[in-house]
């Protein structure tokens, strides 16, 4: 069974508009730690957001917010006034175990999201 | 600066020769890890190292091999036993510390073409 699911091959959104990536994710650990990175066209990976599955509130880093709804095991990245420099692949991630997330652990990565921001 | 680096960018191969990638990171990082990616396929784990002198297995370990000698270091190579080799491949490294993320570090990645 996938770990990681990610059901949007391709999404298109209007600058300055707010865009939802969705995530699903299997385990059967209690703890895990949820992570979003970034793929340019360059190739590299950057990192984006982090929610550990004890954290009682929703992640935010500047733009990014990270809609996590336990119950359904989701953990939507949601981009809010998309600019021309957000269109990349988007993967969703995770790692299990440890004490709140914090090991070396492996990670289980999504096959990802194409996402093109449009003038 | 610190940080990850993976040579070449770039890399040919014959079909049948065996291939090392490297990956250098001066990050003091505990953890490395080598990546596989296809198109559509997302990142599959090949190898990965928690500490030096000491490797698990990934999804996909068939046909590659890792040494880790130095903590730096986590050279991966392609084997003429791998069937389908020509892909993107990434290096990444994390800390071992709390509290979290303790996020992976990723390299520029090397693409492999076999002819």
């Amino acid at each position: 069974a996938q770990k990681i699911t990610q059901t949007q091959p391709g999404m298109f959104v209007q600058e300055k508009e707010a865009v939802t990536l969705d995530c699903t994710y299997d385990t059967s650990d209690p703890s895990y730690g949820l992570f979003w990175y970034k793929q340019p066209s360059s190739g590299e990976m950057i990192f984006l957001i982090y929610q550990g599955s004890y954290d009682q509130q929703n992640a935010t880093e500047g733009r990014y917010s990270l809609n996590f709804q336990k119950a359904r095991k989701s953990a939507n990245l949601v981009i809010s006034a998309s600019q021309l420099g957000d269109s990349a692949m988007y993967f969703c991630a995770m790692r299990e175990g440890g004490y709140r997330g914090s090991t070396l652990g492996r990670l289980y990565f999504g096959r990802g999201t194409q996402l093109t921001v449009w003038p | 600066d610190g940080g990850i680096t993976q040579s070449p960018k770039y890399l040919f191969r014959k079909e049948g020769q065996n291939v090392t990638l490297s990956c250098e990171q001066n990050l003091n990082h505990d953890a490395m890890y080598w990546y596989r990616q296809d198109p559509g396929q997302g990142l599959r784990l090949i190898y990965y190292s928690q500490i030096v002198n000491d490797f698990q297995k990934g999804d996909i370990a068939e046909g590659y091999s890792v040494s880790r000698e130095k903590k730096e270091s986590f050279p991966l190579t392609v084997t003429s036993a791998q069937k389908n080799p020509t892909a993107f491949y990434l290096c990444a490294s994390s800390i071992s510390r709390t509290p979290p993320p303790n996020e992976q570090f990723f390299g520029p990645g090397t693409r492999l073409t076999v002819l």
